[in-house]
């Protein structure tokens, strides 16, 4: 059974920094993986999707990267800023696994002024 | 981009009662949408998957009788919690999966639905 794990649990960072969170799966047979902002009370937002076949995928100050063989993944986040703050979910679909996706618990990410 | 809406976004119910959450896809055709529960602190668990004009599949330890899913269009999901109970306390979130897309394969998320189970 897949499971995904991801660290840290919670970050405190000041604003401006440069930041790395970490995702980490036990089953490397996956289609693709995601990243997601979830703020408090609401759903997710999709960050970026990296399919099984690509290294790496950035979208502004985002990118994130895949070493499947590994089983690993990070997000890196330049510059940070408060709005930033929020939790960061990592998600895989497994070959197996249909469409739907494997999530960790997240990463609460604070960004201080 | 894609748009997922779910309604109520927040119910509170007395125990015993029963709770009917929707699931829309607002722009596309959703062959297949997906029910999750999160739990405060937790990750989110997948309930069931949903396909439209079948019966749903559930993940091991989900109640069918308790869970009703229904996905009876291409744009709407529901999910009814029967007989809620306190533990059905959580935050529900749907997600739908577009059958006319190809390319960038993703899922596109509901805002959720806040059950509190009195």
């Amino acid at each position: 059974k897949q499971e995904v794990t991801q660290i840290p649990a919670a970050l405190s960072v000041p604003e401006g920094e440069n930041l790395v969170l970490n995702c980490s799966f036990t089953d490397s047979a996956i289609y693709n993986l995601q990243w997601f902002r979830q703020d408090p009370g609401k759903g997710l937002t999709s960050l970026l999707l990296i399919q099984s076949s690509q290294r790496e995928q950035t979208s502004g100050r985002l990118n994130a990267s895949l070493d499947k063989s590994s089983g690993r993944s990070t997000l890196y986040i330049a510059a940070s800023q408060p709005g930033d703050s929020a939790t960061y979910l990592c998600a895989v679909r497994g070959t197996n696994s249909g469409y739907a996706l494997n999530f960790g618990k997240g990463t609460s990410l604070l960004v201080t002024p | 981009g894609a748009v997922v809406s779910q309604h109520p976004s927040r119910v509170i119910c007395k125990s015993g009662t029963s709770v009917k959450i929707e699931c829309r896809s607002l722009d596309f055709q959703a062959t297949t949408m997906f029910w999750y529960r999160q739990f405060p602190k937790k990750s989110l668990m997948l309930m069931a998957t949903s396909n439209e004009g079948s019966k749903a599949t559930y993940e091991q330890g989900v109640e069918k009788d308790k869970f009703l899913i229904n996905h009876a269009s291409l744009t709407l999901s529901t999910l009814t919690v029967t007989s809620a109970h306190p533990e059905d306390s959580s935050f529900y979130i749907c997600s739908a999966r577009s059958s006319g897309r190809t390319g960038r394969e993703t899922q596109y998320f509901g805002p959720g639905t806040r059950l509190l189970v009195l």
